[in-house]
């Protein structure tokens, strides 16, 4: 059973520029979350889709969009990137219908120049 | 004042002490209360869930006090293996669709 995969691992972008990141969930998850996570910190929430649809979203900027598909795969998609969004990307996913954990992805890991 | 906060740290412990984390949290409509913990360069991972009668998991026991929205973690007879960050996380949401982590404290267990 594979767990929450993430891809890519590792992208470097510069200023301005669009980036897309992708996650597919753990197999009879239909939850996918974001986080952003940077040096030192904990994860930010980002937002969080099901059934298709953004369901919550943080404090982030409408730079951040994303997508679920009805395979229940996700996106996050960044635009006019920022030095300040260099970090660690987190993809968590979790059963329908309850109030129990998540789990995580690798993650990608992205930096800004 | 941040919705969760955890001791600063980082903990330099040797092996085989007992060592608390503390954690507290803002918003008392949370629903479920967990601790991660985190490797260096790699994902959050579930330690456990944390119960208001307090769970115990082999040498971790996790307690959570709602009247003072205060949780803990203990681990006691500490490993190198335990060398981590350890993350509170507050599930907010009534879908489970707000999990806010606390900054993490950093654990050394030092030979």
């Amino acid at each position: 059973d594979a767990g929450v995969t993430q891809s890519p691992t590792h992208l470097i972008k510069t200023r301005g520029q669009q980036v897309t990141l992708r996650c597919s969930p753990k197999s009879g998850h239909d939850t996918v979350s974001w986080y952003q996570q940077a040096l030192g910190q904990g994860p930010q929430f980002i937002f969080q889709y099901y059934e298709e649809e953004e369901r919550q979203r943080g404090n982030f900027p409408d730079r951040f969009s994303g997508h679920q598909f009805p395979n229940y795969s996700s996106e996050l998609n960044v635009n006019a990137l920022l030095l300040g969004d260099s970090a660690l990307y987190l993809c968590a996913s979790r059963r329908p219908g309850s109030q129990e954990t998540q789990y995580f992805g690798p993650g990608t890991r992205l930096l800004v120049l | 004042r941040k919705e969760v906060e955890q001791d600063p740290g980082p903990f330099n412990v040797p092996e085989g002490a007992t060592v608390a984390f503390n954690c507290t949290y803002s918003n008392s409509a949370s629903q479920s209360f967990f601790w991660y913990r985190q490797d260096c360069r790699k994902e959050p991972k579930l330690l456990m869930s944390v119960y208001s009668s307090g769970n115990e998991d082999g040498r971790f026991t996790a307690q959570l006090n709602r009247a003072s929205q205060y949780i803990s973690l203990l681990i006691r007879d500490s490993k190198l293996s335990d060398s981590a960050t350890y993350l509170c996380v507050v599930n907010v949401g009534n879908y489970g669709q707000n999990f806010v982590f606390g900054p993490g404290t950093r654990l050394s267990v030092l030979p």
